[in-house]
Order: C-alpha cells, then sequence, then structure tokens
C-alpha cells in the first residue's frame, strides 16, 4: 500500500513563531487532506488539497502532486494549534492512509 | 446542520465478547468510513459502506464487520474481542465513495478491553 511520511514527528513553538510541516507520500494520490487532532481526540478537516494552494486564516497548505508531497503552514501559532496534525491520501484503489501525524506544542 | 455523530462515547468489554459501535452521518453525506486509532498512532482504515455496500477494506480479519442502513447510518461489530482491539474507533462521512471528497469525522467511540 501507499506510504505517507511525515517529518518532523514532533514540533515545539514559541508562540507567535512559523512553522512548516512535511507530508512525503510514495505512489499517486487522488486526493490528500490535513487534519489537525485536538487532546479531545477529535479530528478537524483543516484542508482538502489534492493539488494547489489554499490558504484558511493563519494557516495554508500546497500540495505538489507531481513530486509526491504536501507541505503545511502556521504563521503566527497559538496555544489553540497544539495537538496532532495528520496527512491523509487516497490512493488509486480508493483507500485512505494516514501518516504517523507531528505533534505540535505551542508554549505561551 | 449536525455533524457525525458516534455513540457510545466510552465502552468498556471483557475478552471475547461482541460490541456494535454506531454512526450518524453528517446530513447530505452518503458515504461512512470506520477507523481504528491506537494510543500514540494514526487513525487506521477498517472499510467503507456505501449504498448499503462494503466498498473498501483495509487490513482488519473477519471480526471487524459493519452494516449500513438506508438512512446512510453506520454500524461497526467486532467479535471476539482481544486487548488489542483496545483504540479509539473514528466514523467519518463524506459524500460518494471513493474518497473523493472531504471527509468529516465523529469524536470517536473509545474502546477499552480487559
Amino acid at each position: 500500500g501507499i506510504q505517507v511520511e511525515q517529518s518532523p514527528p514532533d514540533l515545539i513553538l514559541q508562540e507567535g513563531a512559523n512553522s512548516t510541516l512535511r507530508c512525503n507520500f510514495s505512489d499517486s494520490v487522488n486526493n490528500l487532506q490535513w487534519f489537525h487532532q485536538n487532546p479531545w481526540g477529535q479530528l478537524i478537516n483543516l484542508f482538502y488539497i489534492p493539488s494547489g494552494t489554499k490558504q484558511n486564516g493563519r494557516l495554508s497548505a500546497t500540495t505538489v502532486a507531481t513530486e509526491r508531497y504536501s507541505l503545511l503552514y502556521i504563521s503566527s501559532s497559538q496555544t489553540t494549534d497544539s495537538g496532532v496534525y495528520f496527512c491523509a491520501v487516497v490512493s488509486n484503489d480508493y483507500k485512505l492512509s494516514f501518516g504517523a501525524g507531528t505533534t505540535v506544542t505551542v508554549r505561551a | 446542520d449536525a455533524g457525525v455523530t458516534q455513540s457510545p462515547t466510552h465502552l468498556i468489554k471483557t475478552r471475547g465478547q461482541q460490541v456494535t459501535l454506531r454512526c450518524s452521518p453528517k446530513s447530505g453525506h452518503d458515504t461512512v468510513s470506520w477507523y481504528q486509532q491506537a494510543l500514540g498512532q494514526g487513525p487506521q482504515f477498517i472499510f467503507q459502506y456505501y449504498e448499503e455496500e462494503e466498498r473498501q477494506r483495509g487490513n482488519f480479519p473477519d471480526r471487524f464487520s459493519g452494516h449500513q442502513f438506508p438512512n446512510y447510518s453506520s454500524e461497526l461489530n467486532v467479535n471476539a474481542l482481544l486487548l488489542g482491539d483496545s483504540a479509539l474507533y473514528l466514523c467519518a462521512s463524506s459524500f460518494r465513495t471513493g474518497g473523493l471528497s472531504p471527509l468529516h469525522f465523529g469524536n470517536g467511540t473509545r474502546l477499552t478491553v480487559t
């Protein structure tokens, strides 16, 4: 099956800092989504981004499908941004695969 | 507009027992998929239901089965529970199968097997 690798595994930020999370995938995909899982386990859909660039407030994402990677940018981080960020891809056999996640801790 | 709802929120079962988890999709969605998330790991795809049929399945044994009802709600059944089945079980809904539309997740059911 398709392999999804996220980096870094852990990230500690000071409030107000910017950061970039990366997602690499091993094969062509039909779509890609970024999720944020809060400390209570709830998965929130951040971006549905099979290609191109999207922005939503302080967050933005870019997917370069031909090079098999996606980036999630967090600007001016806040403590509420803490949690685990997952990248998930749908392969050509229509199965969804998640990466292992990046755990982000934002300190006040 | 209600999002994806799952019940129960927590469940404790004993090895060998059977469990049923329930999911109601977001309004307007017709496809439901289930995921198992062990502590500290990413969610693992179990299966997806569309038009009351299982359409795709991940690498899970036959002890894991499901059902989708005409109102698009779904159940996940796990038989002969093992200690390793302890996890957060997440349900997601979307419009149409194939993973070609955004997924929306419920808050999950935390299953503990003792």
